[in-house]
């Protein structure tokens, strides 16, 4: 069974540091790429970094320069580090894995975490 | 504001079929066939329904199918369920830096 499970959500100041991660079961990490979805309590889903089964990374302008994702196959588990964080970024992040394996990424998730609360507030 | 737009809310009755759409540009959607279609319960992480423009995962209900023409995709949800009340977002490929974009969400009222 895939499981993911985020930690690391809270509350942080307006321009304080949060480090996000997710710990993966049930299928082989390193094959696929894996993402970070947030979600504005009652608004939309919003797109926030990608990680590619090689390691590339992508963001959208909203957080990029700001927020860096990455991963250790070795522990199955992709980070996100956000940081310069304001009350925009207030939400509840998800973990997401890639449907397919090996190869281009294009949007499909098919397994999400229960997500965590980022509150940013003073 | 999103970087795919979709209508805001739509309706329909039991057994009736309805179909979303999410309009994109030639970054997107119109030059790639890698859209996706999530439904999403309150409360509740989103569900793939649709991949690759019109490949369904398996388990999920073949009520549901996706189409493309040019820059617009679209979700059909044949049969209407009560439970298909949901909000539902797409999402796209894109050649920009971000990779991938959503839609706003559509919000199914089934009356």
């Amino acid at each position: 069974e895939v499981q993911l499970l985020e930690s690391g959500g809270g509350l942080v100041h307006p321009g304080g540091s949060l480090r996000l991660s997710c710990v993966s079961s049930g299928f082989t990490f390193s094959r696929y790429a894996m993402a970070w979805v947030r979600q504005i309590p009652g608004k939309g889903l919003g797109w926030v970094s990608t990680i590619s089964s090689p390691g590339s990374t992508y963001y959208p302008d909203s957080v990029k320069g700001r927020f860096t994702v990455s991963r250790d196959n070795s522990k199955s588990t992709v980070f996100l580090q956000m940081d310069r964080l304001t009350a925009e970024d207030t939400a509840v992040y998800y973990c997401a894995r890639a449907a397919k394996a090996d190869t281009i990424f294009g949007g499909e998730v098919e397994y999400w975490g229960q997500g965590t609360l980022v509150t940013v507030s003073s | 504001q999103s970087a795919l737009t979709q209508p805001a809310s739509v309706s329909g009755s039991p057994g009736q079929s309805i179909t979303i759409s999410c309009t994109g540009t030639y970054s997107d959607i119109g030059d790639y066939n890698y859209v996706s279609w999530y439904q999403q319960h309150p409360g509740r992480a989103p569900k793939l329904l649709i991949f690759d423009v019109s490949s369904r995962p398996s388990g999920v209900s073949n009520r549901f199918s996706g189409s493309k023409s040019g820059n617009m995709a679209s979700l059909t949800i044949s049969g209407l369920q009560t439970e298909d009340e949901a909000d539902y977002y797409c999402s796209s490929y894109s050649s920009t830096s971000t990779l991938v974009v959503f839609g706003g969400g559509t919000r199914l009222t089934v009356l």
